[in-house]
């Protein structure tokens, strides 16, 4: 079984700055994927970035990085130099060997202006 | 711009009536996945399939939901009768099976009020 620990329901971070969003993971596969999605308030899911268990190098995707530690199973996404358009829900997913899309919680994230 | 279309956005319906819900995959993919999203329950996996096929609906209400992919274009979701607690957003995905980078893209959603 999979599981998806996210731990921060709401967030507020002053415009400009860096913000982390924790995930941690639980899973018994040996292969599988990481992803991250944005849900603004207008409802839609955005996919934002992915890292896979084998890549040795974190993912980046313009100003999202994620801090993958795979011995803690922590997929922290890493928004740089936040703007107002980052207010959303995000939410960690993760992807094993049985194909399924395992979300999280989400976390709500509000930048103040 | 290829995009995963699911109609009808917005279902508003009284308690024992049917309602069906369509998704119209991004053309070459062959995974569906069927989404149910609410405040209380989060993002919950109701069925998939892969090429048309069923592969998992443990998720979904057998009593009175039902999923079919009667051919590659066209994937639905249909309750009856229909109840107030599955009052949420119902979200279509597709993707390609065999790479776990292959994100999974969402359509825009259904929102269905059930009165």
């Amino acid at each position: 079984a999979q599981k998806i620990t996210q731990t921060q329901p709401g967030m507020f971070v002053q415009e400009k700055e860096a913000v982390t969003l924790d995930c941690t993971y639980d899973t018994s596969d040996q292969s599988y994927g990481l992803f991250w999605y944005k849900q603004p308030s207008s409802g839609e899911m955005i996919f934002l970035i992915y890292q896979g268990s084998y890549d040795e190098q974190n993912a980046t995707e313009g100003r999202y990085s994620l801090n993958f530690q795979k011995a803690r199973k922590s997929a922290n996404l890493v928004i740089s130099a936040s703007q107002l358009g980052d207010s959303a829900m995000y939410f960690c997913a993760m992807r094993g060997g049985n194909e399924k899309l395992t979300f999280g919680t989400g976390t709500r994230l509000t930048i103040i202006p | 711009d290829a995009r995963v279309t699911q109609t009808p956005r917005h279902k508003v319906t009284e308690m024992g009536q049917e309602v069906t819900m369509r998704c119209q995959p991004i053309l070459g993919h062959n995974t569906v996945f069927w989404y149910r999203q609410t405040m209380m329950q989060g993002l919950e996996l109701l069925a998939y399939f892969r090429n048309r096929a069923p592969l998992d609906d443990s998720g979904m209400p057998k009593d009175r939901f039902s999923a079919e992919m009667p051919d590659a274009t066209l994937a639905t979701l249909k309750i009856q009768p229909s109840e107030p607690r599955d009052s949420a957003v119902y979200f279509c995905a597709s993707g390609l099976v065999g790479s776990f980078a292959g994100e999974l893209f969402f359509g825009e959603g259904s929102r269905l009020t059930v009165l």
